[in-house]
């Protein structure tokens, strides 16, 4: 089973700040997951990305596939970024099944 | 993107009585849906792989006669709590994924305390 481990845990920053969050994971997977979730708990679905970058907006996913990892970066971070961040990979190579970090929350401060 | 919706978003019902969940995708066809449970401060667990058509499959320790699972169309799942208890109570969320292996899509959750 994929072990998928998200850091930091919590993150507090500045309005503005560079904001990036790492995820690693076990097993080879075809594509990993990030997700947002809001403090009322509805998720949402930000990227799914088997190589490189995608962008969209303020937001930066990256993954490395050989190291087995992937960051997500908010560039100029606002206050509505606030949310638990959660990364999610397949629990084995070709399995939709999904293997959640424990989530990274931010919290940016006006 | 795709949008998945779940009703009710939140539900307060007295122990031993049934609750009804629905997840339905609106603009696309997905047959396999996926049901997860969250605990406060925690990840979320995949409780059932819901196949449109054909009968769900649990994950180890869920009870299948306690959460049935049903996907009779390729827009709509319901995970229905069976005589609830107080430690039903939980937020759960269904995810639906996109044909050929696509991107899951998440539903905004239902909150179920049960009293």
């Amino acid at each position: 089973k994929n072990e998928v481990e998200q850091s930091p845990q919590n993150l507090t920053a500045q309005e503005g700040e560079f904001i990036t969050i790492n995820c690693s994971y076990s097993v080879g997977i075809s594509a990993l997951h990030w997700l947002q979730q809001h403090p009322g708990g509805g998720i949402v679905s930000l990227f799914m990305l088997s190589s490189g970058k995608k962008k969209h907006g303020r937001l930066i996913a990256t993954i490395n596939i050989q190291e087995k990892h992937s960051s997500l970066h908010i560039t100029a971070s606002h206050p509505r970024d606030s949310a638990v961040y959660i990364c999610a990979a397949p629990s084995n190579f070709g399995n939709e099944k999904l293997t959640f970090g424990t989530g990274t929350r931010l919290t940016i401060i006006p | 993107g795709a949008v998945v919706s779940q009703h009710p978003s939140r539900v307060i019902c007295k122990s031993g009585t049934s609750v009804k969940i629905e997840c339905r995708s609106l603009d696309f066809q997905a047959t396999t849906m996926f049901w997860y449970r969250q605990f406060p401060k925690k990840s979320l667990m995949l409780m059932a792989t819901s196949n449109e058509g054909s009968k769900a499959t649990y994950e180890q320790g869920v009870e299948k006669d306690k959460f049935l699972i049903n996907h009779a169309s390729l827009t709509l799942s319901t995970l229905t709590v069976t005589s609830a208890h107080p430690e039903d109570s939980s937020f759960y969320i269904c995810s639906a994924r996109l044909p050929l292996w696509g991107e899951q899509y998440f539903g905004p959750g239902t909150r179920l305390t049960v009293t």
